[in-house]
């Protein structure tokens, strides 16, 4: 099986900007959820979809936002940027059976100037 | 609410040493814990996890890990150290429901010849 996929893997954009990041979980995987990692706060949980709908969210402002697709994949958009939002974006998926094991994608690399 | 503490920001070993990195956590209820690796400009790959039964688990590459209910801890272990273990290691626990996983700060973990 291929695993998580995150697309682009690198991002250089402008404060005030807005970006989207794209996440392909797993084939079979109905949960997807997002983690931001950065030098000072780590590793910090985002948001988290199934099947479509956001089951949890961790305490990120709302310019952070993502969806998810019928087919499991899903977007983070953040909209006005601010230096601080530079960041690795982890994305992982989950089979959400009981075993409940993330798998991580590779990450996007966003840099704010 | 969850917390992980991983008290040890580095860590240098030498080559074919015994390694043990440190992990406590604060859960309320049985935890779900993991040791995942992060190599540089990676994403994260799952060592081990603990669900629930044998205390001690077994992971890949050689690492194994303890859980210490009376102690709260969860701590990775490995008897002899290669040069290709130098990465970031972050213990993590997981809620029962849903997939949001609260990390510690890391440990980097060094390895000399």
């Amino acid at each position: 099986k291929a695993g998580v996929t995150q697309t682009p893997r690198y991002l250089i954009k402008t404060r005030g900007q807005q970006v989207t990041l794209s996440c392909s979980p797993i084939s079979g995987h109905r949960s997807v959820s997002w983690y931001q990692q950065t030098p000072g706060q780590g590793l910090q949980f985002l948001f988290e979809y199934f099947s479509e709908t956001q089951r949890n969210k961790g305490n990120f402002p709302g310019r952070f936002s993502g969806r998810q697709f019928s087919n499991s994949r899903s977007e983070m958009n953040v909209s006005t940027l601010e230096l601080g939002d530079s960041a690795l974006y982890l994305c992982a998926s989950s089979s959400d059976d009981r075993v409940n094991i993330q798998y991580f994608g590779a990450g996007t690399r966003l840099s704010v100037l | 609410a969850q917390s992980v503490t991983q008290p040890d920001i580095h860590i240098t070993v030498s080559e074919g040493a015994s390694l043990e990195l440190r992990c406590n956590y604060s859960y309320g209820a049985t935890p779900y814990l993991f040791w995942y690796v992060q190599s540089p400009g990676q994403g994260l790959q799952l060592l081990l996890k603990y669900f629930s039964g044998d205390t001690l688990v077994q992971g890949i590459k050689g690492f194994e890990a303890e859980f210490k209910r009376s102690q709260s801890s969860f701590n990775l272990r490995k008897p002899s150290v290669h040069w290709s273990d130098a990465a970031e290691y972050f213990c993590a626990v997981g809620a029962v429901y849903g997939n949001k996983l609260v990390f510690g700060a890391g440990t980097i973990l060094r390895v000399k010849s």
